[in-house]
């Protein structure tokens, strides 16, 4: 498959739980990034990644883990969530961060937690 | 940090006619704005970027304009089709630790009626 893909696309999980959201981009991209997606709000950055190597962190609650293996693949870590965190939780990759060009976003997992 | 406000939140307009989206920002460091579309249930793509040493760029029916003493920046479609029916993003970049952050404005919602 190209492009950047997201699994699961839908997750539902309970406040205790723990879960992982998975992303992968097939373009050879240098840079992933992991954004927040609520109802009538901005996109939120949450986590830049380039080449492996965490740049940016826009003040995220530790109950939000990323990682990243490899350039290709990202993860988003979640654990002891709140009701709030509910959102459509979107991954994009760019050829490189430091400089501006197009991101590529992934489909999304739409997150909800009882 | 950069701050985007983008209007109006809803737009509504006939097939054929234009819409015009409009966005602030706030950070004078600003360099890049790309606008994202985002189709009901699909991914944000891009679809048409400007730079900050140009005033105005063009792509067939669309067209951006950006004014930096203003610090505002305007989305432009043409000859509206149906299929523009969608939410549209500004956004504006900055270099912040190295690497480039796009902040976005909340979004406009656009329907196109037949």
């Amino acid at each position: 498959e190209t492009g950047v893909t997201q699994t699961p696309r839908h997750l539902v999980m309970g406040m205790t739980n723990k879960k992982s959201l998975k992303c992968e981009q097939h373009l050879g991209h240098n840079a992933m990034y992991w954004y927040k997606q609520s109802a009538k709000k901005p996109l939120e950055l949450m986590f830049v990644y380039s080449l492996e190597e965490r740049v940016e962190n826009n003040s995220v609650p530790s109950r939000f883990s990323p990682e990243c293996p490899n350039s290709s693949h990202l993860f988003l870590h979640l654990h002891t969530l709140q009701p709030e965190d509910s959102a459509l939780y979107l991954c994009a990759s760019s050829q490189d961060a430091r400089v501006y060009n197009e991101q590529f976003f992934g489909p999304g997992t739409r997150l909800t937690v009882l | 940090g950069e701050n985007v406000e983008q209007h109006p939140s809803t737009l509504s307009v006939q097939e054929g006619d234009s819409a015009v989206i409009k966005c602030t920002y706030s950070d004078s460091a600003s360099n890049y704005f790309p606008w994202y579309k985002q189709e009901l249930g699909k991914r944000p793509q891009l679809i048409i970027d400007i730079r900050s040493n140009v005033g105005e760029k063009k792509d067939q029916r669309i067209a951006v304009t950006l004014n930096k003493t203003a610090k505002h920046f305007s989305l432009h479609i043409t000859e509206t089709q149906p299929e523009d029916s969608a939410v549209y993003f500004c956004a504006a970049s900055n270099s912040g630790a190295g690497s480039y952050q796009l902040t976005f404005g909340k979004g406009t919602k656009l329907s196109v009626i037949p």
